[in-house]
């Protein structure tokens, strides 16, 4: 059974460019949840996506934003990128919405912004 | 909102040694409650889970936690490390109330062979 997977793996954009991040869940889930994690502050919610709708968003600006497509899966995008936004982001998928037990992670996404 | 404190960002031991790594949180209802692990260059896993019942579980490679509602913790623990046990551990907390999980800030283990 294949896992997650994140593409691309690694990512370098500078100051103000946008970037496309892809996640393909785990066949048969149909949340899926992005997280950024940075060493300080450690994994932080984006927003969740189950049968192609939001269902729930983190504290990020609105630069952040994502959608889901009939298949599951889903993408990240950032606009106008800034220093503080280089961090591996993360794409967990889970059976059901809310992710009740538990997460499948993805491997992420590490983006660089220079 | 909910917030979960690992009070212990980094950890040494040596092999054989007991492991307990805390983990708090501060929303007082029905959570439900996870320890991940992520070893060096790898992506996160799934250590164990509690929703309900025997507040003492236990996970995969001889991990266990233990449920202490009264403290609001949650704490992880291994009678004896390995040394494949260095990895950084995260805690994680979802409320009842919500779909939004939240994450600790994690713990690195170190494990001296």
């Amino acid at each position: 059974k294949a896992g997650v997977t994140q593409t691309p793996r690694y990512l370098i954009k500078t100051r103000g460019q946008q970037v496309t991040l892809s996640c393909s869940p785990i066949s048969g889930h149909r949340s899926v949840s992005w997280y950024q994690q940075t060493p300080g502050q450690g994994l932080q919610f984006l927003f969740e996506y189950f049968s192609e709708t939001q269902r729930n968003k983190g504290n990020f600006p609105g630069r952040f934003s994502g959608r889901q497509f009939s298949n599951s899966r889903s993408e990240m995008n950032v606009s106008t990128l800034e220093l503080g936004d280089s961090a591996l982001y993360l794409c967990a998928s889970s059976t059901g919405q809310g992710a009740i037990y538990g997460y499948t992670f993805g491997s992420g996404t590490r983006l660089t912004v220079v | 909102a909910q917030s979960v404190s690992q009070h212990n960002h980094h950890v040494i031991l040596s092999e054989a040694a007991s492991l307990e790594l805390g983990c708090n949180y501060s929303y007082g209802g029905t959570v439900n409650l996870f320890w991940y692990v992520q070893y060096p260059g790898q992506h996160l896993q799934l250590l164990l889970k509690y929703f309900s019942g025997d507040p003492l579980v236990k996970g995969i490679k001889g991990f266990e936690a233990e449920f202490i509602k009264s403290k609001f913790s949650f704490n992880l623990r291994k009678p004896s490390v390995q040394w494949s046990d260095t990895a950084e551990y995260f805690c994680a907390v979802k409320d009842g109330t919500g779909n939004q999980f939240y994450f600790g800030t994690g713990t690195s283990l170190t494990v001296i062979p």
